[in-house]
Protein backbone atom coordinates (compact mmCIF):
# COMPACT_ATOMS: atom_id res chain seq x y z
CA UNK A 1 0.00 0.00 0.00
CA UNK A 2 1.54 3.21 -0.72
CA UNK A 3 1.46 5.97 1.78
CA UNK A 4 2.39 10.04 1.68
CA UNK A 5 3.44 11.21 4.94
CA UNK A 6 3.96 15.26 5.97
CA UNK A 7 5.37 14.49 9.14
CA UNK A 8 4.86 18.84 9.87
CA UNK A 9 1.04 19.78 9.99
CA UNK A 10 2.32 23.20 10.77
CA UNK A 11 5.39 25.48 9.78
CA UNK A 12 5.46 28.60 10.90
CA UNK A 13 8.60 31.27 9.44
CA UNK A 14 8.87 34.97 9.07
CA UNK A 15 8.28 36.62 6.01
CA UNK A 16 11.60 36.81 3.84
CA UNK A 17 13.21 33.42 5.24
CA UNK A 18 13.22 30.04 3.60
CA UNK A 19 11.22 26.77 4.31
CA UNK A 20 11.13 23.57 3.52
CA UNK A 21 8.08 21.04 3.56
CA UNK A 22 8.77 17.65 4.27
CA UNK A 23 7.03 14.85 2.42
CA UNK A 24 8.04 11.07 2.58
CA UNK A 25 6.66 8.53 0.31
CA UNK A 26 6.20 4.78 0.80
CA UNK A 27 6.27 2.90 -2.47
CA UNK A 28 8.22 0.59 -4.86
CA UNK A 29 7.07 1.05 -8.34
CA UNK A 30 6.78 3.76 -10.55
CA UNK A 31 5.16 6.91 -9.60
CA UNK A 32 4.63 10.36 -10.16
CA UNK A 33 4.62 12.91 -6.91
CA UNK A 34 3.04 16.54 -7.20
CA UNK A 35 2.37 19.34 -4.34
CA UNK A 36 -0.39 21.08 -4.58
CA UNK A 37 -0.92 24.56 -2.76
CA UNK A 38 -4.28 25.39 -1.09
CA UNK A 39 -5.30 28.72 -0.02
CA UNK A 40 -8.25 28.91 2.60
CA UNK A 41 -11.26 28.95 1.15
CA UNK A 42 -9.78 27.52 -2.52
CA UNK A 43 -9.12 24.53 -4.33
CA UNK A 44 -6.29 22.99 -4.61
CA UNK A 45 -3.94 24.55 -7.26
CA UNK A 46 -0.95 22.59 -8.84
CA UNK A 47 2.36 23.97 -7.67
CA UNK A 48 4.97 20.98 -9.49
CA UNK A 49 5.51 17.53 -10.33
CA UNK A 50 8.36 15.32 -10.91
CA UNK A 51 8.37 11.83 -12.41
CA UNK A 52 12.09 10.96 -13.57
CA UNK A 53 15.19 13.42 -14.76
CA UNK A 54 16.46 16.44 -12.88
CA UNK A 55 15.40 15.35 -9.56
CA UNK A 56 15.12 19.19 -9.07
CA UNK A 57 11.93 20.09 -10.39
CA UNK A 58 10.76 23.80 -10.43
CA UNK A 59 7.19 25.22 -9.69
CA UNK A 60 5.74 28.07 -9.72
CA UNK A 61 6.18 31.57 -7.84
CA UNK A 62 9.67 30.00 -6.89
CA UNK A 63 8.65 26.96 -5.14
CA UNK A 64 11.25 23.89 -5.93
CA UNK A 65 11.50 20.38 -4.63
CA UNK A 66 13.88 17.67 -4.98
CA UNK A 67 13.61 14.23 -5.44
CA UNK A 68 15.34 11.40 -3.41
CA UNK A 69 14.92 8.08 -3.90
CA UNK A 70 17.36 6.90 -1.18
CA UNK A 71 15.41 8.75 1.51
CA UNK A 72 11.97 8.43 -0.21
CA UNK A 73 11.51 11.63 -0.11
CA UNK A 74 10.33 14.50 -2.09
CA UNK A 75 10.60 18.06 0.17
CA UNK A 76 9.32 21.51 -1.15
CA UNK A 77 11.43 24.32 -0.87
CA UNK A 78 11.24 28.12 -0.61
CA UNK A 79 14.35 30.41 -0.70
CA UNK A 80 12.27 33.68 0.52
CA UNK A 81 8.53 33.33 1.64
CA UNK A 82 6.05 36.16 0.88
CA UNK A 83 3.02 36.56 3.08
CA UNK A 84 0.71 35.49 0.35
CA UNK A 85 2.31 31.66 0.60
CA UNK A 86 0.27 31.10 3.54
CA UNK A 87 -1.63 28.13 2.50
CA UNK A 88 -2.00 24.53 3.40
CA UNK A 89 0.27 22.68 0.89
CA UNK A 90 -0.55 18.97 0.09
CA UNK A 91 2.18 16.82 -1.21
CA UNK A 92 0.62 13.60 -3.13
CA UNK A 93 1.76 10.57 -4.90
CA UNK A 94 0.52 8.68 -8.21
CA UNK A 95 0.86 5.60 -10.50
CA UNK A 96 2.35 5.46 -13.61
CA UNK A 97 -0.56 3.77 -14.84
CA UNK A 98 -3.89 5.19 -12.36
CA UNK A 99 -5.15 8.14 -14.33
CA UNK A 100 -5.59 11.08 -11.83
CA UNK A 101 -6.19 8.74 -8.22
CA UNK A 102 -3.57 11.16 -6.39
CA UNK A 103 -2.77 9.72 -3.08
CA UNK A 104 -2.27 12.45 -0.92
CA UNK A 105 -0.56 13.35 2.26
CA UNK A 106 -2.58 15.36 5.57
CA UNK A 107 -1.25 18.42 4.33
CA UNK A 108 1.39 21.45 6.04
CA UNK A 109 -0.27 24.26 7.11
CA UNK A 110 2.44 27.24 6.72
CA UNK A 111 1.94 30.66 8.09
CA UNK A 112 4.03 33.40 7.28
CA UNK A 113 4.76 35.91 10.24
CA UNK A 114 5.36 39.73 9.20
CA UNK B 1 -6.26 29.72 -15.14
CA UNK B 2 -8.46 26.71 -15.72
CA UNK B 3 -11.09 26.71 -13.03
CA UNK B 4 -13.31 24.42 -12.01
CA UNK B 5 -17.04 25.24 -9.96
CA UNK B 6 -18.59 23.73 -7.36
CA UNK B 7 -21.94 24.84 -6.37
CA UNK B 8 -23.20 24.89 -3.86
CA UNK B 9 -20.17 25.67 -1.54
CA UNK B 10 -21.93 24.44 1.57
CA UNK B 11 -24.90 21.85 2.00
CA UNK B 12 -26.84 20.78 4.86
CA UNK B 13 -28.78 17.84 5.06
CA UNK B 14 -30.58 15.36 7.22
CA UNK B 15 -29.51 11.82 7.49
CA UNK B 16 -31.63 9.56 4.68
CA UNK B 17 -32.53 12.49 2.76
CA UNK B 18 -30.78 12.65 -1.19
CA UNK B 19 -28.25 15.22 -1.79
CA UNK B 20 -26.68 16.22 -5.90
CA UNK B 21 -23.27 18.08 -5.74
CA UNK B 22 -22.39 20.17 -8.74
CA UNK B 23 -19.25 20.83 -10.67
CA UNK B 24 -18.82 23.00 -13.65
CA UNK B 25 -15.24 21.32 -14.74
CA UNK B 26 -13.09 23.19 -17.12
CA UNK B 27 -14.39 22.99 -20.69
CA UNK B 28 -12.14 20.99 -22.75
CA UNK B 29 -11.30 18.54 -19.88
CA UNK B 30 -12.43 15.07 -20.42
CA UNK B 31 -11.75 13.30 -17.03
CA UNK B 32 -13.48 13.74 -13.71
CA UNK B 33 -13.19 13.33 -10.65
CA UNK B 34 -14.34 12.95 -6.51
CA UNK B 35 -12.33 13.62 -3.67
CA UNK B 36 -13.63 13.36 -0.40
CA UNK B 37 -12.12 15.00 3.14
CA UNK B 38 -13.00 14.66 6.35
CA UNK B 39 -12.27 17.48 8.56
CA UNK B 40 -8.55 17.51 10.08
CA UNK B 41 -8.13 13.69 7.74
CA UNK B 42 -6.67 13.56 4.15
CA UNK B 43 -7.81 14.05 1.23
CA UNK B 44 -8.90 10.57 -0.31
CA UNK B 45 -10.01 9.44 -4.24
CA UNK B 46 -13.30 8.68 -4.52
CA UNK B 47 -13.92 7.97 -8.07
CA UNK B 48 -12.96 8.90 -11.72
CA UNK B 49 -15.09 9.03 -14.67
CA UNK B 50 -14.57 9.20 -18.36
CA UNK B 51 -16.78 8.82 -21.67
CA UNK B 52 -19.86 8.28 -19.56
CA UNK B 53 -18.22 5.43 -17.72
CA UNK B 54 -16.70 5.40 -13.95
CA UNK B 55 -13.19 3.87 -14.54
CA UNK B 56 -12.21 3.26 -11.39
CA UNK B 57 -13.54 3.71 -8.21
CA UNK B 58 -12.10 3.46 -4.12
CA UNK B 59 -14.03 2.04 -1.31
CA UNK B 60 -15.04 4.79 0.00
CA UNK B 61 -18.17 5.13 -3.00
CA UNK B 62 -19.77 3.41 -1.85
CA UNK B 63 -23.61 1.99 -3.43
CA UNK B 64 -25.49 4.71 -2.09
CA UNK B 65 -22.88 7.20 -4.14
CA UNK B 66 -23.31 7.42 -7.99
CA UNK B 67 -21.59 10.15 -10.70
CA UNK B 68 -23.27 11.38 -14.24
CA UNK B 69 -22.40 13.81 -16.85
CA UNK B 70 -25.79 14.26 -18.50
CA UNK B 71 -24.96 15.99 -22.14
CA UNK B 72 -21.74 17.20 -21.07
CA UNK B 73 -23.64 19.68 -18.40
CA UNK B 74 -22.54 19.26 -14.59
CA UNK B 75 -20.67 16.44 -13.41
CA UNK B 76 -22.73 15.56 -10.19
CA UNK B 77 -22.04 13.33 -7.26
CA UNK B 78 -25.17 12.13 -5.66
CA UNK B 79 -25.73 10.51 -2.19
CA UNK B 80 -28.86 8.77 -1.80
CA UNK B 81 -29.64 7.94 1.02
CA UNK B 82 -26.70 9.75 3.16
CA UNK B 83 -25.73 8.85 6.33
CA UNK B 84 -23.92 10.52 9.33
CA UNK B 85 -20.14 9.51 7.76
CA UNK B 86 -21.25 11.21 4.59
CA UNK B 87 -20.24 14.82 6.26
CA UNK B 88 -17.28 16.25 4.69
CA UNK B 89 -15.62 18.21 2.30
CA UNK B 90 -15.87 17.05 -1.14
CA UNK B 91 -13.47 18.22 -4.19
CA UNK B 92 -14.18 17.79 -7.39
CA UNK B 93 -11.38 17.70 -10.59
CA UNK B 94 -10.73 17.26 -13.79
CA UNK B 95 -7.97 17.14 -16.81
CA UNK B 96 -7.28 17.30 -20.25
CA UNK B 97 -6.56 13.66 -20.76
CA UNK B 98 -6.23 10.50 -18.27
CA UNK B 99 -2.28 9.96 -18.14
CA UNK B 100 -0.54 10.29 -15.19
CA UNK B 101 1.25 13.20 -16.16
CA UNK B 102 -1.71 15.07 -16.62
CA UNK B 103 -2.30 18.12 -14.06
CA UNK B 104 -5.61 17.80 -12.14
CA UNK B 105 -7.74 21.03 -11.77
CA UNK B 106 -9.40 21.14 -8.62
CA UNK B 107 -12.69 22.90 -7.48
CA UNK B 108 -12.82 24.82 -4.13
CA UNK B 109 -14.92 22.00 -2.49
CA UNK B 110 -18.70 21.35 -0.66
CA UNK B 111 -18.35 21.28 2.34
CA UNK B 112 -21.58 18.45 3.34
CA UNK B 113 -22.99 18.40 7.11
CA UNK B 114 -25.20 15.46 7.69
CA UNK B 115 -27.17 15.99 10.41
Amino acid sequence: TQTVSQSDAHVTVFEGDSVELRCNYSYGGSIYLSWYIQHHGHGLQFLLKYYSGNPVVQGVNGFEAEFSKSDSSFHLRKASVHWSDSAVYFCAVSENYNQGKLIFGQGTKLSIKP
Amino acid sequence: GPKVLQIPSHQIIDMGQMVTLNCDPVSNHLYFYWYKQILGQQMEFLVNFYNGKVMEKSKLFKDQFSVERPDGSYFTLKIQPTALEDSAVYFCASSRTGISAETLYFGSGTRLTVL
